[in-house]
């Protein structure tokens, strides 16, 4: 079946700090991915998506490139921000049969000092 | 505009009561799915429908658990006879469309507690 696996939290930064977050996926097919953000206390919220391989998807200064050769879907930014701090999830929605169903990973959290 | 809502938001049950969960979808989203979430652990599919169609149940632990969305907007999840193992946070999310690559609008979550 489908998997999506991404690196044990928590990832601990200062300020300012580069961020990378490692996502890889198993699905046949062509996959569509996301990054969805949970801060603390509210719901998912979608951060960025790709739909096709090579694509990047970007929003508030994170960036995640969709690569098919490595089945992975990285999550960087250059300069986070104590407002980051969150649990972030990776995602992919493949289709089979018609519909369309949705793998998460376990997420990992983030938490930035200032 | 007014997001997805669930209700209740917290649910104290004992063994072997049914409980029913609501989810109020954003007015006009086609696809609503149902998820179920352990502590440290992501969104888990169970089910989701376009319209009140239910696409794929595949996702569903066992015959317990049943869904419906009678006139493609509210959905209900219903748990029978629950079990201690049932006890997580459960998520609703509907999308505008009904495609693999539609952002999905998630609700609060209702947390089921099961004694």
């Amino acid at each position: 079946g489908d998997s999506v696996t991404q690196m044990e939290g928590p990832v601990t930064l200062s300020e300012e700090a580069f961020l990378t977050i490692n996502c890889t996926y198993t699905a046949t097919g062509y996959p569509s991915l996301f990054w969805y953000v949970q801060y603390p206390g509210e719901g998912l919220q979608l951060l960025l998506k790709a739909t096709k391989a090579d694509d990047k998807g970007s929003n508030k200064g994170f960036e995640a490139t969709y690569r098919k050769e490595t089945t992975s879907f990285h999550l960087e930014k250059g300069s986070v921000q104590v407002s980051d701090s969150a649990v972030y999830f990776c995602a992919l929605t493949r289709s089979s049969g018609g519909s369309y169903i949705p793998t998460f990973g376990r997420g990992t959290s983030l938490i930035v000092h200032p | 505009g007014a997001g997805v809502s669930q209700s209740p938001r917290y649910k104290v049950t004992k063994r072997g009561q049914d409980v029913a969960l609501r989810c109020d979808p954003i007015s006009g989203h086609v696809s609503l799915y149902w998820y179920r979430q352990a502590l440290g652990q992501g969104p888990e599919f169970l089910t989701y429908f376009n319209y009140e169609a239910q696409q794929d149940k595949s996702g569903l632990p066992n015959d317990r658990f049943s869904a419906e969305r009678p006139e493609g907007s509210i959905s209900t999840l219903t748990i029978q006879r629950t079990e201690q193992r049932d006890s997580a946070m459960y998520r609703c999310a509907s999308s505008l469309g009904a495609g693999g690559s539609d952002t999905q609008y998630f609700g609060p979550g209702t947390r089921l507690t099961v004694l």
